[in-house]
């Protein structure tokens, strides 16, 4: 399974831009870049995803570099509501590991008031 | 959008006793659901795939014989812990996805299951 490094943990501000990055240099060009958020005692939440351009949703941009090996989470103002372990993984949709999500060990966020 | 329900959200039972956990996609038909294990301080470990009517496909290490998934319905899909033990005393977590396997999974608010 190709696999994601991302820092073990990053802190921010309240109402500030939060940038978390993922390497994923091994990715194959028909994997998914995916990010999901987990709340203490909580399953994980569905953030964003894409395969090669940049994403918008209501939580979060996604910039996708244009080789494919990085990737970077945006949350445009954090609240104290995003800390969280944010995880992001490669969603593979070929052979045996066809949509399986594989959880590293995310990145913890800590939001300061 | 895609609400996805677990119950019972936690259960403490004896141990040889066997443990039932549901996990119900409300508002969407769930053409795959995922069953994960998370112990303190670790992250998501995926124990099975499966399909509905279809037998479940479980990782490489878990037991099929203890941990029994039955998905007979699109919005509905059971872990039954068999005879538990301690050392199977965890936070169960179940996932659905609708359509292809890049589209995302969504996630039950997870089962915290304590064997004595």
């Amino acid at each position: 399974d190709a696999k994601t490094t991302q820092p073990n943990s990053m802190e921010s501000n309240e109402e500030e831009p939060v940038h978390l990055p993922c390497n994923h240099s091994t990715i194959s060009g028909t994997d998914y870049i995916h990010w999901y958020r987990q709340l203490p005692s909580q399953g994980p939440e569905y953030v964003i995803h894409g395969l090669t351009s940049n994403v918008n949703n209501r939580m979060a941009s996604l910039a996708i570099a244009e080789d494919r090996k990085s990737s970077t989470l945006i949350l445009h103002r954090a609240t104290l509501r995003d800390a969280a372990v944010y995880y992001c993984i490669l969603g593979s949709t070929g052979g045996t590991s066809y949509g399986k999500l594989t959880f590293g060990q995310g990145t913890i966020l800590t939001v300061h008031p | 959008g895609a609400v996805v329900s677990q119950h019972p959200s936690w259960v403490i039972c004896k141990s040889g006793t066997s443990v039932k956990i549901e996990c119900r996609s409300l508002d969407f038909q769930a053409t795959t659901m995922f069953w994960y294990r998370q112990f303190p301080k670790q992250s998501l470990m995926l124990m099975a795939t499966s399909n509905e009517g279809s037998k479940a496909t479980y990782e490489q290490g878990v037991e099929k014989d203890k941990f029994l998934i039955n998905h007979a319905s699109l919005t509905l899909s059971t872990l039954t812990v068999t005879s538990a033990h301690p050392e199977d005393s965890s936070f169960y977590i179940c996932s659905a996805r609708f359509g292809q396997g890049n589209q995302p999974q969504h996630f039950g608010d997870g089962t915290r299951l304590s064997i004595l």
